[in-house]
C-alpha cells in the first residue's frame, strides 16, 4: 500500500529556533497533503491543507507566518515551525491524498516536538 | 452537530479478547481511524479504513460500517501494555478529523 513517511519522529529544540517537519510520499504523487497537530484534550485539528504547486490553505486561528507550509513536488511537503516556542510543543501529523485514490488518505507517523 | 461516540472505559483480562466500539455522525466522511495512546505519549496510528469491511493487523482489526456509521477496534491475545487509551476519529468532509473522547482500556491480569 502507499506510504508516507514524516520525519523527524521527534525533535527537542530550544526556544526562537526553526524546526522543519518533512512529510514525503513514497510509492505515489500526492496531489494533496494535509498537516494536523495534536492539542491536549482536543485531539488533532486540521491545521492547514496544502496543494501541490500552491499556496497553502490554513484553517481559522492557524498563523501563516508562524506554520510555514511548502509542498513544492508531488512528493514532498514540508511544514517549518518558526521562532519555536514552548507553546509550540505538540505532536504534529501529516497526511497526503493521491492522485488515483482520491478516497483514501495516507498517514505519516507523526512529529512529537518539544520546544524548550 | 458532528459526533463520535465511544465508551469511556472498560476493563478486560490478559490474554483476552476486546472490542471497543465508535459510532458517528459527521457532515461527510473521509475514513475513520483509530489510535492507541499511553498516558504522556504521543498517540500510536492503529489503523484508518474508508471502505466497509474488516481489516486485520496482527493482534489488532478494525472494522468499519459506513451505512451504519460504526466501527470498532478488536484486540486480541491481550497484554498489559495494551492498558492505553484508544481514540477514534473521522475525517469529514472538510478533512476535519471530528475525535471521539476515547477508551481507557484497563487490563487485569
Amino acid at each position: 500500500g502507499a506510504v508516507v513517511s514524516q520525519h523527524p519522529s521527534r525533535v527537542i529544540c530550544k526556544s526562537g529556533t526553526s524546526v522543519k517537519i518533512e512529510c514525503r510520499s513514497l510509492d505515489f504523487q500526492a496531489t494533496t497533503m494535509f498537516w494536523y497537530r495534536q492539542f491536549p484534550k482536543k485531539s488533532l485539528m486540521l491545521m492547514a491543507t496544502s496543494n501541490e504547486g500552491s499556496k497553502a490553505t490554513y484553517e481559522q486561528g492557524v498563523e501563516k507566518d508562524k506554520f510555514l507550509i511548502n509542498h513544492a513536488s508531488l512528493t514532498l511537503s514540508t511544514l517549518t515551525v518558526t521562532s519555536a516556542h514552548p507553546e509550540d510543543s505538540s505532536f504534529y501529523i501529516c497526511s497526503a491524498r493521491g492522485q488515483s485514490e482520491v478516497e483514501k488518505l495516507f498517514f505519516g507517523s507523526g512529529t512529537q516536538l518539544s520546544v524548550l | 452537530g458532528q459526533n463520535i461516540d465511544q465508551p469511556t472505559e472498560m476493563t478486560a483480562t490478559e490474554g483476552a479478547i476486546v472490542q471497543i466500539n465508535c459510532t458517528y455522525q459527521t457532515s461527510g466522511f473521509n475514513g475513520l481511524f483509530w489510535y492507541q495512546q499511553h498516558a504522556g505519549e504521543a498517540p500510536t496510528f492503529l489503523s484508518y479504513n474508508v471502505l466497509d469491511g474488516l481489516e486485520e493487523k496482527g493482534r489488532f482489526s478494525s472494522f468499519l460500517s459506513r451505512s451504519k456509521g460504526y466501527s470498532y477496534l478488536l484486540l486480541k491475545e491481550l497484554q498489559m501494555k495494551d492498558s492505553a487509551s484508544y481514540l477514534c476519529a473521522v475525517i469529514d468532509s472538510n478533512y476535519q478529523l471530528i475525535w471521539g473522547a476515547g477508551t481507557k482500556l484497563i487490563i487485569k491480569p
